[in-house]
């Protein structure tokens, strides 16, 4: 079946340690996407990609890296310079086009220890 | 893209009709309407899109009035999946607009037997 997937469901942060969470799509979509969740808020983009070696900073990207080496992945890297880590992440993935619907995994649950 | 308003929560019975509204008065001539739904602690599923006429599939149907300025997301026969946050999202139809969507809160709907 196409889908997306993230994994893994639940992650737990040390203080000063980065940590990675991936993303997997099989939908031979162009463009993927990292979306951050907190209670009471609405989703925000922290990175996406329109293609292959290529990747924008969203609303909130400090603290956070990606890479797009792949067209299939788009793994989003926390760093310790992320402050505030605890969230609820989501990546999602598109065609890059007009009216293109999002499409996106089951989510990562951050805390931080 | 321009914001919307959602009322925060509604009810609906099993089996009724379940109509969630929403005034996007900022609208603009090139920008569609998109619903989604984010069931508890999952990623956002979309549901369904419209620019002016009604529209309609297996998920729901999407009523836009005459001006645009609002809509109603119908559920026509409510189950108590269907529970979850609903999002409606304003979006232009240019390429990459998924990298501008403004999530707001959405309704959350519950579904009771």
């Amino acid at each position: 079946d196409g889908g997306i997937t993230q994994s893994p469901k639940y992650l737990f942060r040390k203080e000063g340690q980065n940590v990675t969470l991936s993303c997997e799509q099989n939908l031979n979509h162009d463009a993927m996407y990292w979306y951050r969740q907190d209670p009471g808020q609405g989703l925000r983009l922290i990175y996406y990609s329109q293609i292959v070696n290529d990747f924008q900073k969203g609303d909130i990207a400090e603290g956070y890296s990606v890479s797009r080496e792949k067209k299939e992945s788009f793994p989003l890297t926390v760093t310790s310079a992320q402050k505030n880590p605890t969230a609820f992440y989501l990546c999602a993935s598109s065609m890059w086009g007009t009216n293109e619907k999002l499409f996106f995994g089951s989510g990562t649950q951050l805390s931080v220890l | 893209d321009a914001k919307t308003t959602q009322p925060p929560s509604m009810d609906c019975a099993e089996g009724r009709a379940a109509n969630l509204p929403c005034n996007h008065s900022t609208i603009s001539g090139n920008e569609y309407v998109y619903w989604y739904r984010q069931i508890h602690s999952q990623g956002p599923q979309y549901i369904i899109h419209g620019l002016k006429n009604n529209e309609t599939n297996e998920m729901a149907s999407l009523i836009i009035t005459e001006d645009r300025k609002s809509s109603t997301l119908i559920l026509p026969h409510a189950t108590l999946r269907d529970t979850a946050v609903y999002y409606c999202i304003v979006r232009g139809n240019n390429a990459g607009n998924n990298r501008k969507l403004i999530w707001g809160l959405g309704t959350s709907l519950a579904v009771n037997p």
